[in-house]
């Protein structure tokens, strides 16, 4: 069964700072892999995804991503943090399941940014 | 592009009660999925659609719990009849057929059971 694990409820960081917000999964097959940021009563929204190819993927305002396979992980990166990037953050993983593609959610890292 | 739109944003109905939420996807997207979300909890997919198809609906409970998307566009959710452990919020999602494809999610419809 295909399952994402996010350790951290809540990651703080001062501003300036460099980030790290932390993904493992499990699936079978090659994953799929993808980060969304939410914002108070908002939906989520997409910032990057890993499908192939090169280990680090570049997404939206500024964060990228590092797949590890024989770690299987997918970390979430920002050089310098911002106090707008505070959010709740959430990895997700699409496997092959009965019938199609399923899509996991971790269960959301909280980002507080320090100014 | 407009982005999924979603009705009602509140709703507070009691317990027994039923209700119906309204989902319009991004125009061309095949997919649509309606998720649920538990305060405090990452989004758990009640049931996904591949145009007017059922893809997957595991974990919809269908005992209370039901979706339709004529005409492959628009959708609706239900709940008939309602219990509190339904409080959450309800997002909608919609992408282009494939799973390398991003969801784009509408802002929700905040269920409250009293």
């Amino acid at each position: 069964a295909q399952s994402v694990a996010q350790p951290e409820d809540q990651v703080n960081v001062a501003e300036g700072n460099p980030l790290t917000v932390k993904c493992t999964y499990s699936v079978s097959g090659n994953p799929y892999l993808f980060w969304y940021v939410q914002y108070p009563n908002r939906g989520l929204q997409f910032l990057l995804k890993y499908i192939t190819g090169d280990n680090l993927v570049k997404g939206s305002y500024g964060f990228e991503a590092e797949f590890n396979k024989s770690q299987t992980s997918f970390h979430l990166k920002k050089p310098s943090a911002l106090v707008s990037d505070s959010a709740l953050y959430f990895c997700a993983v699409m496997g092959v399941n009965t019938g199609g593609f399923k899509t996991i959610f971790g269960a959301g890292t909280r980002l507080f940014v320090k100014a | 592009e407009a982005g999924v739109a979603q009705s009602p944003r509140y709703k507070i109905i009691e317990k027994r009660q039923s209700v119906a939420f309204w989902c319009n996807p991004i125009s061309g997207h095949a997919t649509l999925y309606w998720y649920q979300q538990i305060l405090g909890q990452g989004p758990k997919l009640l049931i996904q659609f591949q145009n007017n198809g059922v893809v997957d609906d595991s974990q919809l409970p269908k005992d209370r719990f039901s979706a339709e998307r004529l005409k492959g566009v628009d959708s609706t959710l239900k709940i008939q009849p309602a219990k509190l452990e339904d409080s959450a919020v309800y997002l909608c999602a919609s992408s282009l057929e494939g799973p390398n494809q991003p969801q784009h999610f509408g802002d929700g419809t905040r269920l409250s059971i009293l």
